[in-house]
Order: C-alpha cells, then structure tokens, then sequence
C-alpha cells in the first residue's frame, strides 16, 4: 500500500499475556518510529530504526517491551506480561531519510487494551 | 518534564473565523518544528513545518508562527471550516526525548469548529 500499515487496528488482552503489533512503513523509507499515545497524554517516543544502525531504543517504557525491524521493513512490537498501564495506541511512522527536515508518517495505529 | 507544552487542551472556534493554536517548548536545541493533525481513530498526518531559522511558514489556510526568544508557536487556521475539527499536535525535533531524529510531542489541542 501507499501508507504506513498497521496490524491489528484492535486488541484485546488479558493481563500477563505477551502481544505483538506489527507495523508495514512506506517502501523505500529507511528510519521507522514507534511511539504510544495513552488516553489524555501526547505521542510518547519508544523506539526508532535507522537504516541497518542499532535502534534507538531510549524511550522503551521496561524490558518488557522490544521491537525487531526485519530486513529494514517490516517492524514488530512485542509487549512481554501486558500490564493494565500498557493500555494506550500504539503509533507506528515511518520517514524517508530519518533526517531532522523530514516528516514521519504516521500509521492509524493499534489500540490495545489490558484487561 | 514535557518539553513541549499545548496548554488548551480544546478549542472551539466559530466557521469562517481565524483558529490559533498555541504551542511552548523549553529546549533551546529544537530546531524543527511540526504540526499533525489526527482525526479519531486515524494515525497523525503532517500538516505543516518551520525550522528555526525562520519565523513564519505559509501553506493555505495554514500559517505557523516561531516566537524562538519566548519558545513560541503557533498554527493559524484561517478562515476555519468544518473539516478542520480534529486534534492538533504540536511536535519538535533535535531535542533529547524523541530519540535520535525523532519527534517530541505535545499532548494534543482538539479543535472544534462549530457551524
């Protein structure tokens, strides 16, 4: 497709269950973006891929939480013993050089929900 | 500590008449600042930029302000249509927070336009 896809757009878990959430960027663009929106906050940064570089994993909320690009593409999102507090959207954007004047484009998102 | 601040978190601006959203920042290195534009249950969009090199940046209806001496900006929207209601996040980059090329966000100013 021409945008950023995610999978799935919803999904339901119990507490202590492992999820993951894939994210298909734009082809051709090299630096991938996962970042999390919980209810009444702002996009809160999680991890970022750059070409074939170590991601930046700074903004990784606990171990818990890892992410694998593979093959510079497709981007997985793995939440290890879900919390109720992991309950947010999670945003997935992708950019075509990573560079400071680019915009990221941005997925719909998943909606995720520890119940 | 948030780094960029959207103090309204809702506006509510009358059809035809100008909408000006108000965004703050306290990191002196941003040097790029965007504005996204999210509708419910959809991903962000890009909507405008400006680096800080410059004060003002024109596209449309749409004109974002850079106060840099106050850590100021603002996107005008003028004259406001239906079509504009969404949420409205302001975004930073060169910042520390939103990883390497990453975005740093405000929480969000959901507009509302009313007929």
């Amino acid at each position: 497709g021409a945008g950023v896809s995610q999978s799935p757009s919803n999904k339901v878990t119990e507490k202590g269950k492992d999820v993951e959430l894939r994210c298909d960027p734009i082809s051709g663009h090299t630096a991938l973006y996962w970042y999390r929106q919980s209810l009444g906050q702002g996009l809160e940064f999680l991890i970022y891929f750059q070409g074939n570089s170590a991601p930046d994993k700074s903004g990784l909320p606990s171990d818990r939480f890892s992410a694998e690009r593979t093959g510079g593409s497709v981007s997985t999102l793995t939440i290890q013993r879900t919390q109720q507090e992991d309950s947010a959207v999670y945003l997935c954007a992708s950019s075509q050089y990573g560079g400071l004047s680019t915009e990221a484009f941005f997925g719909q998102g998943t909606r995720l929900t520890v119940v | 500590d948030q780094q960029v601040k959207q103090n309204s978190p809702s506006l509510s601006v009358q059809e035809g008449r100008i909408s000006i959203l108000n965004c703050d920042y306290t990191n002196s290195m941003f040097d790029y600042f965007l504005w996204y534009k999210k509708y419910p249950a959809e991903g962000p969009t890009f909507l405008i930029s400006i680096s800080s090199i410059k004060d003002k940046n024109e596209d449309g209806r749409f004109t974002v302000f850079l106060n840099k001496s106050a850590k100021h900006l603002s996107l005008h929207i003028v004259p406001s249509q239906p079509g504009d209601s969404a949420v409205y996040f302001c975004a930073a980059k060169g910042g520390s927070g939103g990883g390497a090329d990453g975005l740093t966000f405000g929480k969000g100013t959901h507009l509302i336009i009313q007929p």
